[in-house]
């Protein structure tokens, strides 16, 4: 069936480092790949999203790039910050679904001043 | 504008108890969504709502669930004889229904524990 798996965390860093979350998937067809964060106290928001292959999905400086070839939508940012800190969740729409959304376990993401 | 709301924002029950969830989507949304995510499981997708009807119940757990909407918009989470395994947040979200993948909105989930 269709899956999502992403990093085990939490991941911790420093302020101003560089971020990579992996992100992989397995899915019929052609999927739509998202990735929702969870700040803490507050709901899941759609953070970016990518609708086919090669697509970049862009904001607040994360960035991911739906790679098909190597079935992943990796998460980056250049420079966090502590405001960063929060539970990320890789996710898919399989290509034979409008909406089902088919989560990863989430990556916690702590970032130290 | 109003995002997505759902109550209670905590219940704590004792096993054997039925327990109604509602959420209030997103003015004009149609599609609505409820999803559970507990430590065990993640997060699972439940049930799926375009206008009143469910044409999606195939991650309902168990038929002690069930999901109703009235009027397009407000949607009830009802379950019956509840187990401990059953303890988990519950979220809503809702959609404007309209094309394939669209972003979906989610509430701030109903903290379920049954006891």
């Amino acid at each position: 069936g269709d899956s999502v798996t992403q990093m085990e965390g939490p991941v911790t860093l420093s302020e101003e480092a560089f971020l990579t979350i992996n992100c992989t998937y397995t899915a019929t067809g052609y999927p739509s790949l998202f990735w929702y964060v969870q700040y803490p106290g507050e709901g899941l928001q759609l953070l970016l999203k990518a609708t086919k292959a090669d697509d970049k999905g862009s904001n607040k400086g994360f960035e991911a790039t739906y790679r098909k070839e190597t079935t992943s939508f990796h998460l980056e940012k250049g420079s966090v910050q502590v405001s960063d800190s929060a539970v990320y969740f890789c996710a898919l729409v399989a290509g034979d679904s409008n909406y089902q959304l088919i989560w990863g376990a989430g990556t916690k993401l702590i970032i130290k001043p | 504008g109003a995002g997505v709301s759902q109550s209670p924002s905590n219940k704590v029950t004792e096993k054997g108890k039925d327990v109604e969830l509602r959420c209030d989507p997103i003015s004009g949304h149609t599609a609505l969504y409820w999803y559970r995510q507990s430590l065990g499981q993640g997060l699972e997708f439940l049930i799926y709502f375009q206008g009143n009807s469910a044409p999606d119940k195939s991650g309902l757990p168990s038929d002690r669930f069930s999901a109703e909407r009235t009027g397009g918009s407000v949607s009830t989470l009802t379950i019956q004889r509840t187990q401990q395994e059953d303890s988990a947040v519950y979220l809503c979200a809702s959609s404007l229904g309209q094309v394939r993948a669209e972003t979906q909105y989610f509430g701030p989930g109903t903290r379920l524990l049954v006891l």
